[in-house]
């Protein structure tokens, strides 16, 4: 059974802050929430991971509610290379006891002009 | 410093036959991942390797497909005899060990005839 819920598609209009939701209502206390994206035609490309606190690097944000069972990425500043479909993965993320990446289906994010 | 590297990029071959995909990991990385990717679907983990030693391959059809990681440095994956639904992108990453950040390679797009 998949872990996580996401919208099939999404649509943003460039220059606007993508937001992409997830639901994790099962998550359990030591899993970690994933995010990683494929552009067309490439492999997977991590984005970004947290646990409790929401995160933030170069790429995007993440934002985790305070209950964990949801979260949202943030893309600030959509660009058209943002174009991809963009994965939620919950997993133990620890490095002794880390699970393997199930990708689900993923929000396919279109970015428009 | 350079990424996954995987060849073919694309094959194609006829129902039957065998082939083999290569895949060279990110320097240092331990361990090493191969998925199958089916269209509009997210990547599924066929087997994981942690140095030499094949750790999961709990996902991988062994009556025909094979892997090995000779060395703990390149790894391949072989198909024999190809069967149409096998049709698919294979795609190998790496990561210094499970709970770290997966790179993925661009992938090999097979089409079987």
């Amino acid at each position: 059974d998949a872990k996580t819920t996401q919208p099939t598609s999404m649509d943003c209009a460039e220059g606007r802050a993508a937001n992409l939701p997830c639901n994790h209502s099962t998550i359990s206390g030591n899993e970690y929430v994933y995010w990683y994206r494929q552009i067309h035609s490439q492999g997977p490309q991590y984005i970004i991971h947290g646990l409790k606190n929401n995160e933030t690097n170069e790429m995007a944000s993440l934002i985790i509610t305070e209950d964990r069972k949801s979260s949202t990425l943030i893309l600030p500043h959509a660009t058209l290379r943002d174009t991809a479909v963009y994965y939620c993965i919950v997993r133990v993320g620890d490095v002794q006891g880390a699970q393997k990446l199930v990708f689900g289906q993923g929000t396919r994010l279109t970015i428009n002009p | 410093e350079a990424g996954v590297v995987q060849s073919p990029r694309y094959k194609i071959i006829e129902k039957k036959q065998p082939v083999a995909f290569w895949c060279n990991p990110i320097s240092g990385h331990n361990t090493l991942y191969w998925y199958l990717q089916n269209l509009g679907q997210g990547p599924e983990l066929l087997i994981r390797y942690e140095n030499e030693e094949a750790v999961d391959d709990s996902q991988l059809p062994k009556d025909r497909f094979s892997a090995e990681r000779l060395k703990g440095v390149d790894s391949t994956l072989k198909i024999q005899p190809a069967e149409l639904g096998d049709s698919a992108v294979y795609l190998c990453a790496s990561s210094l060990g499970l709970g770290n950040e997966q790179f993925f390679g661009p992938g090999t797009r097979l089409t079987v005839l």
